[in-house]
């Protein structure tokens, strides 16, 4: 268990429909980034928040939105979802996010998205 | 922007041998921080090891060892005496340390690695 959790593990749904990814990210850690795996695209930065605030926009599409609770929790919406959105999407998080975590950070175990 | 290139998809070696994993990146930075990830059949990100790109010696973590040629911007992984729960997807990264994209990885494609008993 690496302290990060993601809900919920798979998930399928419809075309155009809308969905919520939910992380929590290690205790003590302020810093939460969402990264996707694709098969044609591999694993892309999508956003990171730190203590509530985004601090860094990667390739994440107009439809994608996220924001990180004051519980630190954070959460990546879907909506309008295509065929191509199915993925695997990972939650990181870190300590902190200036200086940047060059120790590495601790990813959770993913949620499998499949959009039929 | 940086890129990273794994040239190799797919790599096999038998219980108990060394293989190397190729990983070349670009970038016009001086100071970065490189990575090799796993990803067994869980799912799950492991890190399995890190490179500061200012330190000259070779990072290595028990099994795992990694030759960094900071010129040629090459960054391969050696694993000895393979086990079979070394098999897996290992993923190179690099991470910047400046601009806006400080502290996001990014990753190469993958190699996926099948250890044979």
């Amino acid at each position: 268990d690496s302290g990060v959790t993601q809900t919920p593990k798979h998930l399928i749904t419809a075309t155009g429909q809308r969905v919520t990814l939910r992380c929590s990210p290690r205790s003590g850690d302020l810093s939460v980034y969402w990264y996707q795996q694709s098969l044609d695209q591999g694993l892309q930065f999508l956003i990171q928040y730190y203590n509530g605030e985004e601090r860094a926009k990667g390739n994440i599409l107009e439809r994608f939105s996220a924001q990180q609770f004051p519980d630190l929790h954070s959460e990546l919406n879907l909506s309008s979802l295509e065929l191509g959105d199915s993925a695997l999407y990972f939650c990181a998080s870190s300590v902190r996010a200036r200086p940047p975590p060059n120790y590495g950070y601790t990813f959770g175990s993913g949620t499998r998205l499949t959009v039929v | 922007a940086q890129t990273v290139t794994q040239s190799q998809p797919e790599m096999s070696v038998q219980e108990a041998e060394t293989v190397t994993l190729s990983c070349t990146y670009d970038t016009s930075e001086s100071n970065y921080y490189l990575f090799w990830y796993k990803q067994p059949p869980s799912r799950q990100m492991i890190l399995v090891i890190r490179q500061e790109a200012y330190k000259q010696q070779n990072a290595t973590e028990n099994r795992f060892s990694v030759n960094f040629q900071k010129a040629a911007k090459s960054f391969s992984l050696k694993i000895s005496d393979s086990q079979l729960g070394d098999t897996a997807m290992y993923f190179c990264a690099f991470m910047s340390q400046q601009g806006g994209s400080q502290g996001n990885l990014i990753f190469g494609k993958g190699t996926k690695l099948s250890v044979k008993p």
